[in-house]
């Protein structure tokens, strides 16, 4: 398996348009993850999905993002409009099980919003 | 809710020593923990884990992690540090009582390792 791919690798884009960052989780996996890395804040968890289904969402900053997962091997997190704020390098991680297993990265997005 | 601290931004230690990265974590019940470390530019990779069993536990490139359960600590350790060990280093814990799952992540640790 290739492991967890995430496109864009780098998306540069200008403030107020919108974001969409795309996953591809390892097959087989039923818990998927979105994470944002800054400096200031760290590793911090967005959503997480289990068989497709959004199960805590609570680290979601605001309204202006959203996240889906159609079907088991695509999702995205969309960030709509974009702000400076969300410049971050963005990673979604992929987890077989309820835990027993580690979760494996992707290789991250790196946003940066002008 | 879990949580995970990570007292030191930084580490830094000459190569040939050993070394220990800290971490200290607060679940209720049962905790499962894990290390990961991210080089520059790149994903989290995993090192280690710790679910049931021997409190001491080995993983990838030599590094070795123990769980003590009264200190409620999980510190990262190796014998002899490499300048290519130079990375940020992340402790996380997960708690299954819930049925969910959830990963937390300390605030990191930067490892940096002089020739």
């Amino acid at each position: 398996d290739a492991g967890v791919i995430q496109s864009p690798r780098h998306e540069v884009t200008e403030m107020g348009q919108e974001v969409t960052l795309r996953c591809k989780p390892i097959s087989g996996h039923d818990y998927l993850f979105w994470y944002r890395q800054t400096m200031m804040r760290g590793l911090e968890l967005l959503i997480y999905f289990n068989n497709n289904v959004p199960i805590d969402d609570s680290g979601m900053p605001e309204d202006r993002f959203s996240a889906k997962m159609p079907n088991a091997s695509f999702s995205t997190l969309k960030i709509q409009p974009s702000e400076p704020r969300d410049s971050a390098v963005y990673f979604c991680a992929s987890s077989p099980d309820r835990g027993i297993t580690e979760a494996f990265f992707g290789q991250g997005t790196r946003l940066t919003v002008v | 809710a879990q949580s995970v601290a990570q007292p030191e931004d930084q580490v830094n230690v000459a190569e040939g020593n050993p070394l220990t990265v800290k971490c200290t974590y607060s679940v209720s019940g049962n905790p499962y923990l894990f290390w990961y470390v991210q080089y520059p530019n790149r994903g989290l990779q995993f090192l280690l884990k710790y679910i049931t069993g021997d409190n001491l536990v080995k993983g990838s490139y030599g590094f070795e992690a123990e769980f003590n359960k009264s200190q409620t600590s999980f510190h990262l350790k190796k014998p002899s540090a490499l300048v290519s060990d130079s990375a940020l280093y992340f402790c996380a814990v997960r708690r299954l009582n819930t049925g969910f799952q959830k990963l937390v992540f300390g605030t990191g640790t930067r490892l940096l390792v002089s020739p």
